[in-house]
């Protein structure tokens, strides 16, 4: 299995609700990654998990919260989000450990999250 | 820091012709290059990847890219085209960047096919 899923595919959220994206893998990847990425954007950073840690936050709002409840698994947990949250957001695993293969990304097809 | 440039917003081929898109990478040592394709609404496919040894690497869908090193280059190159390969498509170098190694996007180029 070379897949990595996302739900749901589309949400739309108030800004004073509290919603959560889903991620799963099942390749035994040991890296998880986050990416919002805006129309006609490239993706941008958000968290990474390595061995279920926190590892990289790329200074990110605490309106979005992430989780990595096992090694399969990452959520995003979002609570009183902007308009300018909206955006698609792009889960992604790699291999993890050392080396090149550390940084070898497999994307989700991605939550596409409008808030209102 | 590390960088990466795609020339061109945007190509427009005939179906059945060549292709070419260019990508520019600023790094010190030798790179870890990666291309990959994003249809609307969907998201990022790895196409190939660049890590040492053979300069000229193949990857999924018939595309194939050369890395050269004087150049800092990392071009993709498709024979002849086909409609489904109209999509946005990403150069990423990876980069240390905030403190820590990271994939850097270029912006993307969009490539429309006609019939």
């Amino acid at each position: 299995d070379t897949e990595v899923t996302q739900t749901p595919k589309h949400l739309v959220m108030g800004m004073t609700n509290k919603k959560s994206l889903k991620c799963e893998q099942h390749m035994g990847h040991r890296a998880m990654y986050w990416y919002k990425q805006k129309a006609k954007k490239p993706p941008e950073l958000m968290f990474v998990y390595s061995y279920e840690k926190l590892s990289i936050n790329e200074s990110v709002p605490s309106r979005f919260s992430p989780e990595c409840p096992n090694s399969s698994l990452l959520n995003l947990h979002l609570h009183a989000l902007q308009p300018e949250d909206s955006a698609l957001y792009l889960c992604a695993s790699s291999p993890g450990g050392t080396g090149a293969s550390l940084y070898e990304q497999y994307f989700g097809p991605g939550t596409r999250l409008t808030v209102t | 820091a590390q960088s990466v440039t795609q020339p061109d917003i945007h190509i427009t081929v005939s179906e059945g012709a060549s292709l070419e898109l260019r990508c520019n990478y600023s790094y010190g040592a030798t790179p870890y290059l990666f291309w990959y394709v994003q249809s609307p609404g969907q998201g990022l496919q790895l196409l190939l990847k660049y890590f040492s040894g053979d300069t000229l690497v193949q990857g999924i869908k018939g595309f194939e890219a050369e890395f050269k090193r004087s150049q800092s280059s990392f071009n993709l190159r498709k024979p002849s085209v086909h409609w489904s390969d109209a999509a946005e498509y990403f150069c990423a170098v990876v980069g240390f960047s905030g403190g820590y190694n990271k994939l850097i996007f270029g912006a993307g180029t969009r490539l429309a096919v006609h019939p």
